[in-house]
């Protein structure tokens, strides 16, 4: 059971590039989440999916997209890459039961 | 809106010092607590949680007891290790404002260093 897989796990980027970070989940999570994380600030949702099929701006949305694949994938992708996206992104999952979020392990990008 | 407030780190203490980390929380409904933990160059682990007033979560030594009438959910530990060395993270969720949603509002972090 691997929980929330995401990848990849380091990342460099010049600026203008685009890229796609891939958020898998083997918990049965109806509910996923990317959210950034910068120094100082905590945690900011960028983006969320409450079930398949469905996606919902966060805190911080812009200049990101997303994609809920099916249940089990959620994917972030930046099309146009700026240093201040540089940052440690985490995906996140919950189920129906509860409402605890599990995270992935998180990818570090750096923006240059 | 709900919003969650904890101290300004960094904390650094001696193995074996007694730990608090204070959090206070604003919302609207009736909130889930968490506490969650980061290691260096790792994601968040739920730490504990408690989900109703007076509820005490605990896990590894760790404690936090949720006190409606002071809006607080501070974590403590009687003894630290050098191995609790991490930044921690106070969060809630409001189940009335979207519970199906089940976002999560973070503090922003105290990085703790404990000292052998």
């Amino acid at each position: 059971n691997a929980g929330v897989t995401q990848t990849p796990k380091f990342q460099v980027l010049k600026t203008g590039q685009s890229m796609t970070l891939q958020c898998a989940q083997d918990m049965n999570h109806n509910s996923m989440y990317w959210y950034r994380q910068d120094p100082g600030m905590g945690l900011r949702l960028i983006y969320y999916s409450a079930s398949e099929g469905t996606t919902d701006k966060g805190e911080v949305p812009n200049g990101y997209n997303v994609s809920r694949l099916n249940k089990r994938e959620f994917s972030l992708r930046l099309e146009s890459a700026a240093p201040s996206q540089t940052s440690v992104y985490f995906c996140a999952g919950k189920g129906t039961l509860g409402n605890t979020i599990y995270f992935g392990e998180g990818s570090w990008l750096t923006v240059v | 809106g709900d919003s969650v407030t904890q101290m300004e780190g960094p904390v650094t203490l001696s193995e074996e010092a007694f730990l608090t980390i204070n959090c206070t929380y604003t919302a609207t409904g009736y909130p889930s607590l968490f506490w969650y933990v980061q290691y260096p160059g790792e994601g968040l682990q739920l730490l504990l949680k408690a989900t109703k007033a007076d509820d005490k979560g605990s896990n590894k030594g760790f404690e936090a007891t949720y006190r409606k009438e002071t809006t607080s959910f501070h974590l403590e530990k009687g003894s630290v290790q050098v191995s609790d060395s991490a930044v921690y993270f106070c969060a809630l969720s409001d189940p009335g404002r979207g519970s199906t949603l089940g976002r999560l509002y973070f503090g922003r972090g105290t990085q703790l260093t404990v000292w052998p």
